[in-house]
């Protein structure tokens, strides 16, 4: 079963536009992670944040952690056509080495 | 980032019938991990694979229908066993390289008739 719940399930919005997907989870994490996945394809890692992190850029991509409400949001300021994807975010707890996924999101970047 | 392939991309299996999916990494990793996306959803562990030990499975998910192989610390397999439509997924491996970020094969797209 899932960690935790993604919301939106679904985002739509204009090209250029900034994209905020937010992540909640239940246990205690080692560290949380982004992933983006295009048509039921692979997954593609964005970015990494550990429990002792509060937030984390690359790129286009900032990502935040709040382990004391246990939820990471992901933002993609000035988005594009091809960010459309589905949006995970996956965490790994404290004492094992597994992801257990949250619900997804996916956005849809218009242009 | 390594590099972690998988074959078949995709197959198309009568019911009843099995399947084995391989999955190769570039790069020598311990532990080896196996997920199920079925259409629309996230994903769901099936198991994790150790080199020279019996696969540990998640709940919900048995030995017998979803035997797993690691025989070297670059490779491992997952067979599909009697297979019905509701096994109609993706299935994706994953190797944990680099430290702590895991990184996927492309995934196996897999419709039962």
């Amino acid at each position: 079963s899932q960690q935790g719940e993604e919301d939106p399930q679904a985002l739509s919005i204009q090209e250029g536009e900034n994209a905020t997907m937010n992540c909640s989870y239940k246990t205690s994490i080692n560290n949380l992670q982004w992933y983006r996945q295009n048509s039921g394809r692979g997954l593609v890692h964005l970015i990494l944040i550990r429990s002792n992190e509060r937030e984390k850029h690359s790129g286009r991509l900032r990502v935040t952690l709040d382990t004391s409400k246990k939820s990471s949001s992901l933002l993609i300021t000035a988005s594009r056509a091809a960010d459309t994807a589905s949006y995970f975010c996956a965490t790994v707890p404290r004492s094992a080495r597994q992801l257990t996924f949250g619900s997804g999101t996916q956005l849809t970047v218009l242009p | 980032s390594a590099v972690i392939s998988q074959k078949p991309s995709r197959d198309i299996c009568q019911r009843g019938t099995s399947l084995t999916i391989q999955c190769q990494v570039d790069s020598q990793v311990t532990m080896m991990f196996w997920y199920r996306q079925q259409p629309g959803q996230s994903l769901t562990l099936i198991a994790t694979a150790n080199q020279g030990s019996e696969a540990t499975y998640e709940s919900g998910f048995v030995i017998d229908k979803f035997p797993i192989s690691r025989p070297n610390l670059t490779f491992s397999t997952l067979t599909v066993s009697n297979m019905s439509p509701e096994d109609s997924s993706i299935y994706l491996c994953s190797a944990d390289l680099e430290g702590e970020t895991q990184y996927f094969g492309p995934g196996t797209r897999l419709l039962v008739l």
